[in-house]
Parts: C-alpha cells; structure tokens; sequence
C-alpha cells in the first residue's frame, strides 16, 4: 500500500530536548516536504527537498533542521525545541510532475506539544 | 508570493449542496487543488484543476477560472460525514511547481 509514515503520532516534550520526527514514504517519489498547522494559519512549509541530499528552506524554517540521506526518508529535527513550536506536523511526498499524478500524498500527522 | 481566500466556516443540510469558493492571486499558475481534512487527521487529496472548467468527480466537483483567480469546490446530497475542513492549494513557481502553498481553510459543518 502507497504510504508517508510519520513518528510518532503524539509527543509532549520539554524546552531545549532535542527530537527527531521521521517520515517514511514507499512510493519512490523525489520531492518531500514539512509542514505545521496552527489554528488559522493553515498549513505552512517547513522545508522541503528535491531529491537525496537537495533540501531547501519552506516559509517557517527556523528552529527546523532536515535531512535527505535516503529517498525514502525526509526526518524532521528540532534541535532546541520551545513552546512556539508546539503544533500538528505534517510529512508529505509528492510525485515527479513529470510522471502525470500531481497531488501530494500525507502523513498521519505527529502532535506535537512543547513545555 | 502567494495568496489564496477561503471562507473560514460554512453550514449546511444533510441532503443539501453546498459550495466552497476560493480566490488566489500567483505569480504563476500550474494548478489547483482541493484537499479534505477531518480534525486532526492528515489531508486528503479530492481534485486537481489545471484548466478552466468543472471537473466532476461523484458527489464532488471542482470549477476552475484562470482569468479569474477562482475555483470553487461543489458537494452534493451532503452527508453528515462531508464535515471537515476544505483546503485550497496552488502551485507555487518555486521548487519546479512542486511546492503546494494552502489556504486557511473552509470548515464546513453538515447538521442533520
């Protein structure tokens, strides 16, 4: 089954506890991204990446790291977590746009609450 | 840069239809989506616009004005399941097209 795994689904951390959230996709799709969902801001990217080891800031990068070691995985890092960052975070793969299907396809979301 | 309006919250009937307007401003346009989210669970895909026109898909339509900045999202015979939040996203000309920038969101409530 086509899938984006994300863990863990649920996390309550404290300030400066440095965490890892990974994701995971199976379909061999080269662009990955990060977003969070905050209450009446909709999703905004993180970062993103083209393919192994091409990763770029989104529109919310700071207090985030990445990596792109493997195709198939995209973890997300917060080094230095604080309660601003407390939010739902979303991994999404996305096919080529040369390969025709276009929608990007969602992890299950890790809640995240920072105290 | 980007800009996209959704309404923030719509009502409607069991039974009813109901349509979801979104407005957008790109510097360039290479397509429009139209996800379904239930609180607290991810985003899932319902329709891809990139030409101007209806696309209709069961239950479910998009319509897509490019000279216009506009689609909108058509849901009929709603059922009480069809609550969840609608979101709007475009195509923005960074990253190849391949980065999705979203709307807000239309939260639409379906009561018996």
């Amino acid at each position: 089954e086509a899938q984006v795994t994300q863990n863990p689904r649920y996390l309550i951390t404290v300030t400066g506890k440095k965490l890892t959230v990974t994701c995971s996709q199976n379909m061999n799709h080269e662009y990955m991204s990060w977003y969070r969902q905050d209450p009446g801001l909709g999703l905004r990217q993180i970062y993103y990446s083209m393919n192994v080891e091409v990763t770029d800031k989104g529109d919310v990068p700071e207090g985030y790291k990445v990596s792109r070691k493997e195709k198939r995985n995209f973890p997300l890092i917060l080094e230095s977590p604080s309660p601003n960052q407390t939010s739902l975070y979303f991994c999404a793969s996305t096919p080529a746009m040369r390969e025709g299907r276009t929608e990007a396809f969602f992890g299950q979301g890790t809640r995240l609450t920072v105290v | 840069g980007q800009n996209i309006d959704q309404p923030t919250e719509m009502t409607a009937t069991e039974g009813a239809i109901v349509q979801i307007n979104c407005t957008y401003q790109t510097s360039g346009f290479n397509g429009l989506f139209w996800y379904q989210q239930h609180a607290g669970e991810a985003p899932t895909f319902l329709s891809y616009n990139v030409l101007d026109g209806l696309e209709e898909k069961g239950r479910f339509s998009s319509f897509l004005s490019r000279s216009k900045g506009y689609s909108y999202l058509l849901l009929k015979e709603l059922q009480m399941k069809d609550s969840a939040s609608y979101l709007c996203a475009v195509r923005d000309p960074g990253a190849g097209f391949q980065k999705l920038v979203f709307g807000t969101g239309t939260r639409l409530l379906v009561s018996p």
